[in-house]
């Protein structure tokens, strides 16, 4: 069965510090992507990873893939109120016919 | 145009209505996408449309028919729905299936 773990579920953090949201996933995939969405809204494409390795960064974000360890982290810097949303990572599998497969969200609040 | 667009945004019907969602793409895209989305779950695949045909069907319940009647636009006809379906209903496109794919802002449906 494929399986895509995220944790934590829930995150409350304060301005201006560092943290780490990790994706686990089962088996081999294709291509790992990282979605915000804020309360009521759609996702927001943030990132997309297609190789071992694979580094990419984007304002106070960097998501980064360890294909061989199956695991995705998303690594926030110096946290501001506006990061405060929900974060999902999924997968792709092409043996699965190109199915995103979700994890279960990660919801960050980031207080004053 | 970079924008998936998707009409109503709020729908409320009753169990005996029939009513459809629409989407709509202008980039060029030949992959669409339908997703349900409970409250503080991630979203689920429902149905895959590449090249304007049904490649995807994720068991979904008969009382939801999609329709693509062309490479810009995705119709989900409803049709005798429960209150357990109420939810955010998402569309999706993407270059071709397997390539990031882009969320519209969703229809919030609520079945009474």
């Amino acid at each position: 069965e494929l399986k895509v773990e995220q944790n934590p579920l829930f995150l409350s953090m304060q301005e201006g510090k560092n943290y780490t949201i990790y994706c686990n996933y089962s088996t081999t995939s294709d291509r790992l992507y990282w979605y915000r969405q804020d309360p009521g809204k759609s996702l927001e494409s943030l990132f997309v990873l297609l190789s071992n390795g694979a580094v990419k960064q984007e304002g106070r974000l960097m998501a980064s893939l360890d294909t061989k360890a199956r695991l995705s982290t998303l690594h926030i810097t110096a946290a501001v109120h506006d990061l405060s949303a929900t974060y999902f990572c999924a997968v792709e599998w092409e043996t699965s016919g190109s199915r995103l497969t979700f994890g279960e969200g990660t919801q960050l609040t980031v207080n004053p | 145009d970079t924008e998936v667009t998707q009409t109503p945004k709020h729908l409320v019907m009753g169990m005996t209505n029939k009513k459809s969602l629409k989407c709509e793409q202008h980039m060029g895209h030949r992959a669409m996408y339908w997703y349900k989305q409970k409250a503080k779950k991630p979203p689920e695949l429902m149905f895959v449309y590449s090249y304007e045909k049904l490649s995807i069907n994720e068991s979904v319940p008969s009382r939801f028919s999609p329709e693509c009647p062309n490479s810009s636009l995705l119709n989900l006809h409803l049709h005798a729905l429960q209150p357990e379906d109420s939810a955010l209903y998402l569309c999706a496109s993407s270059q071709h299936v397997g390539r990031a794919q882009y969320f519209g802002p969703g229809t919030r449906l609520t079945v009474l």
